[in-house]
């Protein structure tokens, strides 16, 4: 299957920094989500990125779907952005979905 | 509009025990999914509906694990019997049509003791 890597596994920020999260894939996709996972749990819907650049208030990412990599851009973070972050991506051949590794992410006041 | 609803949200039960998970879907939504996720790892498909048929079941551990969706909407998962190492979140989630964005319930956390 498709090998979907995550970078940096950890990251600690002050409050009101910025931060940059990466996502390499090994084969083409024809779906990518980015997710971000609350402390209770839930997967909650970030981006739905195939390719191209989206923004969402302070949250914004961007896919080169020929190289094989995501970006997900948080500016200003605050303690609520804490949590898990995790990059899916469905390849073009096959009905699988795959999840990387997630990038744990710790804003401190 | 109502997100997708699982219950029970947690169970502990026994190894060798049985145990039944219910998913009902976003309304209107073809597809279904079902993960498990254990701790610290992403989640991993088990199997993929589309309507009330099965896309993909590759990674389900067929000996034990079953699954179905009855008319296309609502889904069990069931597990039996049930070992240690099945001690995981289950997640169902829905989407328009297949390669279509997922959207994610709270989950069941199972333990298996």
């Amino acid at each position: 299957g498709i090998q979907v890597e995550q970078s940096p596994p950890d990251l600690i920020l002050q409050e009101g920094a910025n931060s940059t999260l990466r996502c390499n894939f090994s084969d083409s996709v024809n779906n990518l989500q980015w997710f971000h996972q609350n402390p209770w749990g839930q997967l909650i819907n970030l981006f739905y990125i195939p390719s191209g650049t989206k923004q969402n208030g302070r949250l914004s990412a961007t896919t080169v779907a020929t190289e094989r990599y995501s970006l997900l851009y948080i500016s200003s973070s605050q303690t609520t952005d804490s949590g898990v972050y995790f990059c899916a991506v469905g390849p073009r051949s096959g009905n699988q979905f795959y999840f990387g590794t997630g990038t744990s992410l710790t804003v401190i006041p | 509009e109502a997100g997708v609803a699982q219950s029970p949200r947690y169970k502990i039960i026994e190894k060798r025990q049985s145990v039944a998970f219910w998913c009902n879907p976003i309304s209107g939504h073809a597809t279904l999914y079902w993960y498990q996720q254990i701790l610290g790892q992403g989640p991993k498909l088990l199997i993929q509906f589309q309507n009330n048929g099965v896309v993909d079941d590759s990674q389900l551990p067929k000996d034990r694990f079953s699954a179905e969706r009855l008319k296309g909407v609502d889904s069990t998962l069931k597990i039996q019997p049930a070992k240690l190492e099945d001690s995981a979140v289950y997640l169902c989630a829905s989407s328009l049509d297949r390669r279509h964005e997922q959207f994610f319930g709270p989950g069941t956390r199972l333990t298996v003791l």
